[in-house]
């Protein structure tokens, strides 16, 4: 069955920079498009953005919100999506989650890790 | 892109059905039928429910099922059983290639 681990959260300063990744299992981890999400304390879901599979030129696309300052990269070799987040703001201040793209779907995630920001 | 609309909590007895509505517009919800909705207990990572607006994964009950009319998708719990105690969001693909999620609806079991 797959797995997803997010890791690299933590205590970051607005305007500085954080690489979060999401290191997967149990399935081929090319063959799928990969999305990251967040979610702020006590609020709903936000997708952020994802990147597409090699076989659709493995391409990105964000949400309005992180546009210009995140950057979504996958390392197909070992398995494993990045998110790159740069220029932080206290408001990016949340649980990020990563998750499998399957039919226009999520339907596996990661457990999440906490990215706080503030001075 | 804005959120699309949820109603934010919706309540019944056991054994009673409940319907979560979710609101977008003809550039996402009403374009596509690539809406989804998740399930997510306090505390824990959403869980997959239906995708495709009608189609179940392996493993969730058949209590769960999807709808859609116009710019309005639906997910339905039949039976509710405590169990089902957890927020509720809903996705849709959008014409402009990205996803969005509703707002989240917190379902309460009586």
């Amino acid at each position: 069955e797959a797995h997803l681990v997010e890791s690299g959260g933590g205590l970051v300063q607005p305007g500085r920079s954080l690489r979060l990744s999401c290191t997967a299992s149990g399935f081929t981890f090319g063959d799928y498009a990969m999305s990251w999400f967040r979610q702020a304390p006590g609020k709903g879901l936000e997708w952020v953005g994802f990147i597409r599979s090699k076989a659709y030129g493995g391409t990105t696309e964000y949400a309005a919100s992180v546009k210009g300052r995140f950057t979504i990269s996958r390392d197909d070799s070992k398995s494993i999506a990045y998110l790159q987040m740069n220029s932080l703001k206290t408001e990016d201040t949340a649980v990020y989650y990563c998750g499998r793209d399957s039919n226009f779907a999520f339907d596996y995630w990661g457990q999440g890790t906490l990215v706080t920001v503030s001075s | 892109q804005s959120a699309l609309t949820q109603p934010p909590s919706v309540s019944g007895s056991p054994g009673q059905s409940v319907t979560i509505s979710c609101t977008g517009t003809s550039s996402d919800v009403g374009s596509y039928n690539r809406v989804s909705w998740y399930q997510q207990p306090p505390g824990t990572a959403p869980k997959l429910m239906i995708y495709e607006v009608t189609n179940r994964p392996s493993g969730v009950p058949d209590r769960f099922s999807g709808s859609k009319s116009g710019n309005t998708a639906s997910l339905t719990i039949s039976g509710l059983q405590a169990e089902d105690e957890a927020d509720y969001y809903c996705s849709s693909y959008t014409s402009s290639s990205t996803y969005v999620f509703g707002s989240g609806t917190k379902v309460t079991v009586l």
